[in-house]
């Protein structure tokens, strides 16, 4: 009954490659969201949706971008992978702000090689 | 920089303890989120609270929101294998809720 689903669960590439994760809900949330969770740092924004085609950074954007042109999609692409962005990657997806609770994907663990 | 300590980083107890996590902050938020995250998962919302000094509680689980509203504990009485996991606390900063390093937790049989 998984109303959020990332894609692909894991994946291994090479440093420079761009590298495209995907986010998908069935849920009709407006709000989207991409984490990275490293140890020692917890879990870090990168990009978050407030609608279609409404985008805005988190704290540690650079090196990402990401895209929306659905509701229920939300891409994470690393323009040209480093070591430095091997991690796991957490789409979140809620209903509203303050007082919403998250909804987690399983997340994506990508190793740069 | 939204900072948020959580204590202790890990904790190991045996099956039947209690146990009380910690999550502070230098600055007041409004309201202030628990979750709690299993190995290869992702996290999954424990509870939210917004009032200073507000109580809540989910089964062997209490939550407490200070009073001042910078801090938050979670208490776990009589703790099981099954709480083994990751507890995160997230603020909330207007547009996205910033999260805490976490507190480990490992309960023995």
């Amino acid at each position: 009954d998984a109303g959020i689903t990332q894609s692909p669960r894991h994946k291994v590439t090479e440093t420079g490659t761009p590298v495209t994760l995907r986010c998908h809900q069935t849920e009709n949330h407006r709000y989207m969201y991409w984490y990275r969770q490293d140890p020692g740092h917890g879990l870090r924004l990168i990009h978050y949706s407030y609608g279609v085609k409404d985008t805005d950074k988190g704290e540690v954007s650079d090196g990402y971008s990401v895209s929306r042109s659905k509701t229920e999609d939300f891409l994470l692409t690393l323009e040209s992978a480093t070591s430095s962005q091997t991690s796991v990657y957490f789409c979140a997806i809620s209903a509203g702000t303050v007082n919403y609770g998250y909804t987690f994907g399983s997340g994506t663990r990508l190793t740069v090689v | 920089t939204q900072l948020l300590e959580q204590s202790p980083q890990f904790l190991s107890i045996q099956e039947g303890e209690n146990l009380t996590v910690y999550c502070n902050s230098s600055s007041v938020f409004s309201s202030l989120q628990w979750y709690r995250q299993e190995p290869g998962e992702g996290p999954v919302l424990l509870v939210t609270v917004v009032t200073g000094g507000e109580v809540k509680k989910l089964k062997r689980l209490t939550f407490q929101f200070g009073d001042a509203r910078k801090d938050s504990s979670l208490h776990i009485t009589a703790a099981q294998p099954g709480d083994t996991g990751l507890y995160l606390c997230a603020r909330d900063t207007g547009n996205q809720f910033y999260f805490g390093t976490g507190t480990s937790l490992t309960v023995i049989p």
